[in-house]
């Protein structure tokens, strides 16, 4: 079974500063993918950024970044610069890149972000 | 690209009627599309998966005779949530598969009265 944790429900950030958002998964699937989605308050997904579990290099788009640390099977969202339209629930989630449960996503508790200006 | 929709954005209904949530991949065919519900403040969980010409899989817990979930095209799956009461209000939201990236709808809030 897949397990996402995030320990932090609630960040505020000052506004243009960067901020760490923490994820740690569990999976004893060797190839799996870690995303990472933002929900502002009109509850849609918006797709942020993804990291495939053989990638080796760190995925980044624009602002954010994911600090993927394999060993410590911990996948940080990194945004820089925060801005107002940041302040949003932010979840993590993974999903298995085979087999019959391919696609489904396991979330997160969601962090809710603040940012102040 | 990668747009889906939802059809109600929001929906009131007595206690015993039945609704019906279209879930659209607009720009691309999805045999696989994904239900899932969301109370406030809290994570997804997932409900059921949705394959195109199959009967859908259902997680733990989901009653299939109370979700009817029907995904009769590539660019259209269906929940039906039959009988409904107070405790089914709820925010639904779906997803469609493209490649490794699931994409979501807008959710639709059901609220029983």
């Amino acid at each position: 079974a897949q397990k996402i944790t995030q320990t932090q429900p609630g960040m505020f950030v000052q506004e243009k500063e960067a901020v760490t958002l923490d994820c740690t998964y569990d999976t004893s699937d060797q190839s799996y993918g870690l995303f990472w989605y933002k929900q502002p308050s009109s509850g849609e997904m918006i797709f942020l950024i993804y990291q495939g579990s053989y990638d080796e290099q760190n995925a980044t788009e624009g602002r954010y970044s994911l600090n993927f640390q394999k060993a410590r099977k911990s996948a940080n969202l990194v945004i820089s610069a925060s801005q107002l339209g940041d302040s949003a629930m932010y979840f993590c989630a993974m999903s298995r890149a085979g087999g019959t449960s391919y696609g489904k996503l396991t979330f997160g508790q969601g962090t809710i972000l603040t940012v102040h200006p | 690209g990668a747009v889906v929709s939802q059809h109600p954005s929001w929906v009131i209904c007595k206690s015993g009627t039945s609704v019906k949530i279209e879930c659209r991949s607009l720009d691309f065919q999805a045999t696989t599309m994904f239900w899932y519900r969301q109370f406030p403040k809290q994570s997804l969980m997932l409900m059921a998966t949705s394959n195109e010409g199959s009967k859908a899989t259902y997680e733990q817990g989901v009653e299939k005779d109370k979700f009817l979930i029907n995904h009769a095209s590539l660019t259209l799956s269906t929940l039906t949530v039959t009988s409904a009461h107070p405790e089914d209000s709820s925010f639904y939201i779906c997803s469609a598969q493209r490649g490794l990236g699931q994409y979501f709808g807008p959710g639709t809030r059901l609220t029983v009265l």
